[in-house]
């Protein structure tokens, strides 16, 4: 299986910080890859996909980049709405295997 | 706009099967695959599979002897049996149009 690791784990920022969060693949995915916030007691919400494609109706702070093993989801400008939990996802390979998933929290 | 709910009960005894449907509302099912996805409470999430329109499925194979899934046109809905549960295989349980939409999710807890 491929090993998706995100890091970090768990991030606290202020709203109006940069946020950063990278997801390292265990062997190269191409850009078959995609970014997820999910909220709590709610379900996933693609953001990103195709490593760098912004999700229709998505915020144009939410940006993704990279290819192979390494991915970056960055939100330009943290607002309140985005504390909660991003995961990674890659479809490269069998099985499709989520990182561990990132909590940002507030500061 | 397009519409997933996932239906079933919501507990299931150790070694019974769990069963779940998805309707999807807004949209036809034909021409896309339909995936599901578990998470155990507190923990992440976990591709269990997917089926096509056609019927053909790809299943997580660390769940492959234990997983089914079919999909039924006529209905718009497609549906996942999970047999021989265990404590293990109590997660929220959600249904999506290939990876970009999803349900809300359905808590199934496995107890006697």
């Amino acid at each position: 299986d491929i090993q998706m690791t995100q890091s970090p784990s768990s991030l606290s920022a202020s709203v109006g910080d940069r946020v950063t969060i990278t997801c390292r693949a265990s062997q190269g995915i191409r850009k078959d890859f995609s970014w997820y916030q999910q909220r709590p007691g709610k379900a996933p919400k693609r953001l990103i996909y195709a490593a760098s494609i912004l999700q229709s109706g998505v915020p144009s702070r939410f940006s993704g980049s990279g290819s192979g093993t390494e991915f970056t989801l960055t939100i330009s400008s943290l607002q309140p709405e985005d504390f909660a939990t991003y995961y990674c996802l890659q479809h490269n390979d069998f099985p499709w295997t989520f990182g561990q998933g990132t909590k940002v929290e507030v500061k | 706009q397009v519409q997933l709910q996932e239906s079933g009960p919501r507990q299931v005894r150790p070694s019974e099967t769990l069963s779940l449907t998805c309707t999807v509302s807004g949209g036809s099912i034909s021409t896309y695959f339909w995936t599901w996805i578990r998470q155990p409470p507190g923990k992440g999430l976990e591709w269990i599979g997917y089926i096509f329109d056609s019927g053909r499925t790809n299943y997580n194979p660390s769940l492959k002897s234990r997983v089914s899934m079919s999909v039924d046109l006529s209905r718009n809905e497609f549906s996942l049996s999970l047999s021989s549960v265990t404590a293990a295989d109590t997660a929220v349980y959600y249904c999506a149009k290939e990876m970009g939409l999803w349900g809300q999710g359905t808590l199934v807890t496995v107890s006697s």
